[in-house]
């Protein structure tokens, strides 16, 4: 069965310093996604950035970059630069390929950037 | 891009009557889409698979009688809380996936408070 960790519930960083947030995954499936969104206090899932698994380099979009370690099936979060606006939960997730569009979710951690 | 809309963002409701929830993917077609239940500061939850012209799929522990899911067409899913309790008060979320893109698209969410 597949399964999303993330072991931070917060964590905390100095605007315009570089943060990492971690995340590991474990399926059978050798064809799976990850992903990473964002969500503020509004609700609203936003995405962020998507690692395929057969992806040979490590994905980017603007100040985010997705570390993928496949053999420590890891995917960890780097947001660089952070604003304050970069305050939220962000959510792990990952699809198998077998399962269509099906996502699985791990249980978050809240950014909280201080000025 | 792709947009989901969902109604209502907000309602409240008394103890024992039923409330629908609309979920509209905008500009595409959507055969299949997800309802996501999340707890205040939790996870989001899998409920249920909502597939277009059939029975939704329900993860293990749902109540299929209870959280009724209807995709009559491919553009609407509507989810309905049968006899609420206040229990069943808690963030929904919908979501749907286009063919050949990567990323679900989730609609704003709507929060139900069950008095």
């Amino acid at each position: 069965a597949q399964k999303i960790t993330q072991t931070q519930p917060g964590m905390f960083v100095q605007e315009k310093e570089a943060v990492t947030l971690d995340c590991t995954y474990d399926t059978s499936d050798p064809s799976y996604g990850l992903f990473w969104y964002k969500q503020p206090s509004s609700g609203e899932m936003i995405f962020l950035i998507y690692q395929g698994s057969y992806d040979q380099q490590n994905a980017t979009e603007g100040r985010y970059s997705l570390n993928f370690q496949k053999a420590r099936k890891s995917a960890n979060l780097v947001i660089s630069a952070s604003q304050l606006g970069d305050s939220a939960m962000y959510f792990c997730a990952m699809r198998e390929s077998t399962g269509g569009f099906k996502t699985i979710f791990g249980a978050g951690t809240r950014l909280f950037v201080k000025a | 891009g792709a947009v989901v809309s969902q109604h209502p963002s907000w309602v409240i409701c008394k103890s024992g009557t039923s409330v629908k929830i609309e979920c509209r993917s905008l500009d595409f077609q959507a055969t299949t889409m997800f309802w996501y239940r999340q707890f205040p500061k939790q996870s989001l939850m899998l409920m249920a698979t909502s597939n277009e012209g059939s029975k939704a799929t329900y993860e293990q522990g749902v109540e299929k009688d209870k959280f009724l899911i209807n995709h009559a067409s491919l553009t609407l899913s509507t989810l309905t809380v049968t006899s609420a309790h206040p229990e069943d008060s808690s963030f929904y979320i919908c979501s749907a996936g286009i063919s050949g893109a990567n990323v679900l698209t989730f609609g704003a969410g709507s929060r139900l408070t069950v008095l």
